[in-house]
């Protein structure tokens, strides 16, 4: 069964700071992987997406990786903002996309 | 574009009441999910659909049914509501391709509670 570490659980940071999120899962047989942001009260909006064949993708101030082999994920945040504040959920997908199994997530606050 | 639009928006329901909750796509996407988010836990998929007609459990299905019809709807069925189905519900749809490079979009939830 994949189980799947989001660490670390909160984060509070500066404005301006650079952050990385990390995100590992036990099962490296994956189709993809991708990330998520949920505002409070929000649904799931989808960041970036990996192939399990690429090793990174990139949106404007975002940017993750992949290493499928040692069932790893990070996902980099240049120049942080407040209206980065929200929870950061990593999700490999697994069987397709339709099968998402998902970490608890990382709490971030970007203090102006 | 609509997208993922979920219905209703929040309920509550008595021990033992049945009811639906509606999800509706209008991106023409093959593939359609139910995950649910509970407190201090990941989101667990509930049951999925590859296409009209073909529908899956997930990991935590009991309690709950599905049907898909139609590509555009999944709805999702509580026969006999208990407390422990208090949650918030999300609906997700995709399109199709094994290749995995279709995002899978989320509706903005059904928050339901069992009293």
């Amino acid at each position: 069964k994949q189980e799947v570490t989001q660490i670390p659980a909160a984060l509070s940071v500066p404005e301006g700071e650079n952050l990385v999120l990390n995100c590992s899962f036990t099962d490296s047989a994956i189709y993809n992987l991708q990330w998520f942001r949920q505002d409070p009260g929000k649904g799931l909006t989808s960041l970036l997406l990996i192939q399990s064949s690429q090793r990174e993708q990139t949106s404007g101030r975002l940017n993750a990786s992949l290493d499928k082999s040692s069932g790893r994920s990070t996902l980099y945040i240049a120049a942080s903002q407040p209206g980065d504040s929200a929870t950061y959920l990593c999700a490999p997908g697994q069987g397709g996309s339709e099968k998402l199994v998902f970490g608890k997530g990382t709490k971030l606050t970007v203090n102006p | 574009n609509a997208g993922v639009t979920q219905t209703p928006k929040f309920q509550v329901l008595k021990t033992g009441q049945s009811m639906t909750l509606q999800c509706a796509q209008d991106m023409n996407h093959e593939y359609m999910s139910w995950y649910r988010q509970d407190p201090g836990m990941g989101l667990r998929l509930i049951h999925y659909s590859v296409g009209a007609g073909i529908t899956d459990q997930g990991e935590v299905p009991n309690g709950y049914n599905v049907s898909r019809s139609t590509t555009e709807d999944f709805p999702l069925r509580l026969l006999s509501a208990a407390p422990s189905q208090t949650s918030v519900y999300f609906c997700a749809s995709s399109n199709s391709d094994r290749g995995g490079n279709q995002p899978q979009h989320f509706g903005d939830g059904t928050r339901l509670s069992i009293l």
